[in-house]
């Protein structure tokens, strides 16, 4: 079992949906979440922090459930420009602490 | 500013030959780290620097390896290429030893593009 799981998807939506991914990971020492965003043959770029109370950004909500050791994100009102593979990543509370571990990620197309 | 920058952007080498990646952090930022990505999966670890320390080291074959600089650029080598190799290599930078922990988030260079024959 991998230790960061998501949906590979693809998600295709119009433009104005709303769609949600999801995360699970595998070790409850996991200290800290994100969501990094990669466009084709990019690099992934840092989308958004995930904090246990919830948190917003414009039109994206991250949120995370440590009981289920689960993350979400949802993005309302899908533009064009979202199209993207969304990576979900988990940092551990260890002696190996520089290491961020991604989900292979979930890939977004949002169609006109 | 520079962002984090990589090179070469693109190399093909066959099997068994040396390769070494260079990155240069941001300016300011003491720790980097590098990942390795193949098509359809998500960044993979391999290592983290600190301060020229190795802080961190992935599930990787010994034929990789990697130092730090004192003025914090990076070298990744890796030895007897397999085909397997052939994949993104990502060096990312962060301001201090613990990436991706509260404020200290990981900035990733464009990555070198690296094919075994």
């Amino acid at each position: 079992r991998k230790e960061v799981e998501q949906d590979p998807g693809p998600f295709n939506v119009p433009e104005g949906a709303t769609v949600a991914f999801n995360c699970t990971y595998s070790n409850s020492a996991s200290q800290s979440f994100f969501w990094y965003r990669q466009d084709c043959r990019k690099e992934p770029k840092l989308l958004m922090s995930v904090y246990s109370s919830g948190n917003e950004d414009g039109r994206f909500t991250a949120q995370l459930n440590r009981a289920s050791q689960y993350i979400s994100l949802l993005i309302r009102d899908s533009k064009l420009s979202d199209s993207a593979t969304y990576l979900c990543v988990v940092n551990e509370r260890s002696t190996n602490a520089g290491k961020s571990t991604f989900g292979d990620g979930t890939t977004l197309t949002v169609k006109p | 500013d520079a962002g984090v920058t990589q090179s070469p952007t693109h190399l093909i080498k066959t099997r068994g030959q040396q390769v070494t990646l260079r990155c240069s952090p941001i300016s300011g930022h003491k720790s980097v780290s590098w990942y390795q990505q193949v098509l359809g999966q998500g960044p993979q670890f391999i290592f983290q620097y600190y301060e020229k320390e190795e802080r961190g080291r992935g599930n990787f074959p010994d034929r990789f390896s990697a130092r730090q600089f004192p003025n914090y650029s990076s070298e990744l080598n890796v030895n007897a290429l397999l085909l397997g190799d052939s994949a993104l290599y990502l060096c990312a930078s962060s301001l201090e030893g613990t990436p991706n922990s509260g404020a200290n988030v990981l900035t990733f260079g464009a990555g070198s593009r690296l094919t075994v024959l």
